[in-house]
C-alpha cells in the first residue's frame, strides 16, 4: 500500500548520541513534515519542506535538522540527543503546502 | 495567529448513542478545518475537512462535522457510536492568512462503552 514509511519504528538512544529518523513517501507529494507528539501537548511541527531542495523551521526546531535532497525522502537528525527529545515522531506529507496532511505510523524514540 | 481548542480531554458515550467531539478555533483569515483520528500506537488518519461550501461535511467511517462560522466551531459527530470508534481525535486548523502550517488541538479521547 502506498504511503509513508518511517524507520526505525522504535529506538532507545543514549544521551549525546546522534540519530537519524528516516522517512520515505511514494505518493510524489511535494510537501513533507516532521511532528513530535507529547502527552498533553498534542502535535508540534519541528521542520517542514514545501518542495525538494527547500526546508523550513516549525514550532520546535531546536536540536533537530532536516534535509530534502529529493521528493521522496525527508530524514530528521538529532545531532546530540537529550532526554527531552524522548517522544513519538511522525513524518507526514501533503500534495502541496496547506493541503491535507497524511501521516506515517511514527517512530518511538527514548533518550536515556 | 491561529489556534484550536478541544475543550474535553475525554468523552464517554454508550455504543449506539450519538457522539460529539467538540472543536473551536481562532483565525484571522479564512479557516481550513480538519479532523484526524489516532488509534493506539498508530499514526493519525485523516477523517474529513472543511475548506469552503456546505457547512456539513461528511467523512470516513460515518463521521461528519458541522462548520459554524458564528460560533467558530467545527464539532465532529456520528449518529451511532461503535466500540471501534474509541480512539484519540484531533482537530486541526490552517489560517490562510498565515501560510500553510497546520495547528493541531491537544486531542480528545473518545471511549465508546459496550
Amino acid at each position: 500500500i502506498a504511503g509513508i514509511t518511517q524507520a526505525p519504528t522504535s529506538q532507545i538512544l543514549a544521551a549525546g548520541r546522534r540519530m537519524t529518523l528516516r522517512c520515505t513517501q511514494d505518493m510524489r507529494h511535494n510537501a513533507m513534515y516532521w511532528y513530535r507528539q507529547d502527552l498533553g501537548l498534542g502535535l508540534r511541527l519541528i521542520h517542514y519542506s514545501n518542495t525538494a531542495g527547500t526546508t523550513g523551521k516549525g514550532e520546535v526546531p531546536d536540536g533537530y535538522s532536516v534535509s530534502r535532497a529529493n521528493t521522496d525522502d525527508f530524514p530528521l537528525t538529532l545531532a546530540s540527543a537529550v532526554p527531552s527529545q524522548t517522544s513519538v515522531y511522525f513524518c507526514a506529507s501533503s500534495v502541496g503546502p496547506g493541503n491535507t496532511i497524511y501521516f506515517g505510523e511514527g517512530s518511538w524514540l527514548t533518550v536515556v | 495567529a491561529q489556534s484550536v481548542a478541544q475543550p474535553e480531554d475525554q468523552v464517554n458515550v454508550a455504543e449506539g448513542n450519538p457522539l460529539t467531539v467538540k472543536c473551536t478555533y481562532s483565525v484571522s483569515g479564512n479557516p481550513y478545518l480538519f479532523w484526524y483520528v489516532q488509534y493506539p500506537n498508530r499514526g493519525l488518519q485523516f477523517l474529513l475537512k472543511y475548506i469552503t461550501g456546505d457547512n456539513l461535511v461528511k467523512g470516513s467511517y460515518g463521521f461528519e462535522a458541522e462548520f459554524n462560522k458564528s460560533q467558530t466551531s467545527f464539532h465532529l459527530k456520528k449518529p451511532s457510536a461503535l466500540v471501534s470508534d474509541s480512539a484519540l481525535y484531533f482537530c486541526a486548523v490552517r489560517d490562510d492568512n498565515y501560510g500553510q502550517n497546520f495547528v493541531f488541538g491537544p486531542g480528545t479521547r473518545l471511549s465508546v462503552l459496550p
